[in-house]
């Protein structure tokens, strides 16, 4: 199992709005910022959120990040078909001193 | 505008070593506010972090359960940073990518590479 936990899938229609979710604790996501990762099939991954909410150059607003605690979240509104992908958080665990990723979620536009 | 390439073999024999090198073009891999990372996918699972070192050598983290079998080390004089995995089972059969990885806590992956496959098998 993974040290954070992800839904392993999610989907929605096109426009729609969706939220995956990445569960943690006090020594990962409470104390240390949260990333998000697009992957596309044969792809390297990409950076969508670093820093909890911050968005890197050329990453549409419909893509958002936050933070409640132990928990992570994307956010994706205006779903579009090229949305499809494997979605990873990640973040560095201070009590296990080193950098850990979700399981992934999959997330289908149906 | 930095870009990171993986190289190496793409087909490694159970218990030799595997060796796979990430080059570093358009920016300098002294750059103090990074780390450099390798990362990879097993195929039909998720993305596992191996680990990462300072461009200095200085510092330097693994994932415990591969500490004993990987080594990152770094060239200045080439701009590139390399991974090393002993002992080689088919479980590391995978995708391995290379990355920069922001220091000062926030650790970050904002550049990687395109991956290379990686095949363990006789």
């Amino acid at each position: 199992q993974s040290v954070l936990t992800q839904p392993p899938s999610v989907s929605a229609a096109p426009g729609q709005k969706v939220t995956i979710s990445c569960s943690g604790s006090t020594s990962n996501i409470e104390k240390n910022f949260v990333s998000w990762y697009q992957k596309l099939p044969r792809t390297a991954p990409k950076l969508l959120i670093y820093d909890n909410d911050k968005r890197p150059s050329g990453i549409p607003d419909r893509f958002s990040g936050s933070n409640s605690g132990a928990t992570a979240t994307l956010g994706i509104t205006g779903l579009q078909t090229g949305d499809e992908a494997d979605y990873y958080c990640g973040t560095w665990d201070t009590s296990l001193g080193f950098w850990v990723f979700g399981g992934g979620t999959k997330l289908t536009v149906l | 505008q930095l870009q990171l390439q993986e190289s190496g073999p793409g087909l490694v024999k159970p218990s030799e070593t595997l060796s796979l090198t990430c080059s570093v073009s358009g920016d300098s891999i002294r750059s103090p506010s990074y780390y450099w990372a390798w990362i990879r996918q097993p195929p039909g699972k998720g993305l596992e972090w191996i680990g990462l070192m300072y461009y200095s050598g200085s510092s330097y983290y693994y994932k415990p359960s591969l500490k004993s079998r990987v080594t990152i080390s770094v060239d200045t004089s080439r701009n590139y940073f390399s991974l090393r995995l002993t002992s080689v089972t088919a479980a590391d059969t995978a995708v391995y990518y290379c990355a920069r990885q922001r220091a000062g806590s926030r650790y970050y992956m904002d550049v990687w590479g395109e991956g290379t496959t990686v095949t363990v098998s006789s």
